[in-house]
């Protein structure tokens, strides 16, 4: 299983809306609705940010949003803060019961 | 509060073997699944292996197929990964996550695998 495509950094400046790609095919992105994104930071563990496409857990800000449209899924981060500077990964569920993850983007706050 | 740590990374020689631990509290293993999910370093993530929550059944990424088994132990509510025949390629922080519908919702602080002579 490939990993999802990802654009490998994105950035924009404080107050921007940035959008991320993920990229996959009918036999996981477009075949599911279970995706997510995870953010990390730097030696740490990634975060659970968005769920089933476009469901936020409890305590993620409401400027984190997701969608998708056919294999393509993505995330939007408004209101950039510098807080908001990491890698995030898309991650779906595949046809074969199994996970995948996409490549990862970097978020650089100008 | 729900907590994962991991425990049991090293360094190991190539075709060596090891076993990582996930320690959970503030849930029970036997009712949820559960997965690994590696990292090498300066790398994106990658899903490794899942265990559903009998334990009944499992399933791994190919590159680790038939090396490494994923099991549990409810009485100590403690997550496993044995990983034999290592490989420098499974050079890695390993992290166990709590899977929910889908998603990984709790993770671990992750664990450093380093596979070197």
């Amino acid at each position: 299983q490939s990993a999802l495509t990802q654009p490998a950094s994105v950035s924009g400046s404080p107050g921007q809306s940035i959008t991320i790609s993920c990229t996959g095919t009918s036999s996981d992105v477009g075949g599911y609705n279970f995706v997510s994104w995870y953010q990390q930071h730097p030696g740490k563990a990634p975060k659970l940010m968005i769920f089933d496409v476009s469901s936020r857990p409890s305590g993620v800000s409401n400027r984190f949003s997701g969608s998708k449209s056919d294999n393509t899924a993505s995330l939007t981060i408004s209101g950039l803060q510098a807080e908001d500077e990491a890698d995030y990964y898309c991650c779906s569920y595949t046809y074969s019961s199994s996970y995948v993850f996409g490549s990862g983007t970097k978020v650089t706050v100008l | 509060e729900v907590q994962l740590v991991e425990s049991g990374g090293g360094l190991v020689q190539p075709g060596g073997s090891l076993r990582l631990s996930c320690a959970a509290s503030g849930f029970t293993l036997s009712s949820h699944w559960m997965v690994w999910v590696r990292q090498a370093p300066g790398r994106g993530l990658v899903w490794v292996s899942r265990i559903n929550a009998d334990g009944g059944s499992t399933i791994y990424a190919d590159p680790v197929k038939g090396r490494f088994t994923i099991s549990r132990d409810t009485a100590r509510n403690t997550l496993y990964l044995q990983m034999n025949s290592l490989r420098a390629e499974d050079t890695a922080v390993y992290f166990c996550a709590r899977l929910v519908n889908g998603r990984m919702d709790y993770w671990g602080q992750g664990t450093l695998v380093t596979v070197s002579s």
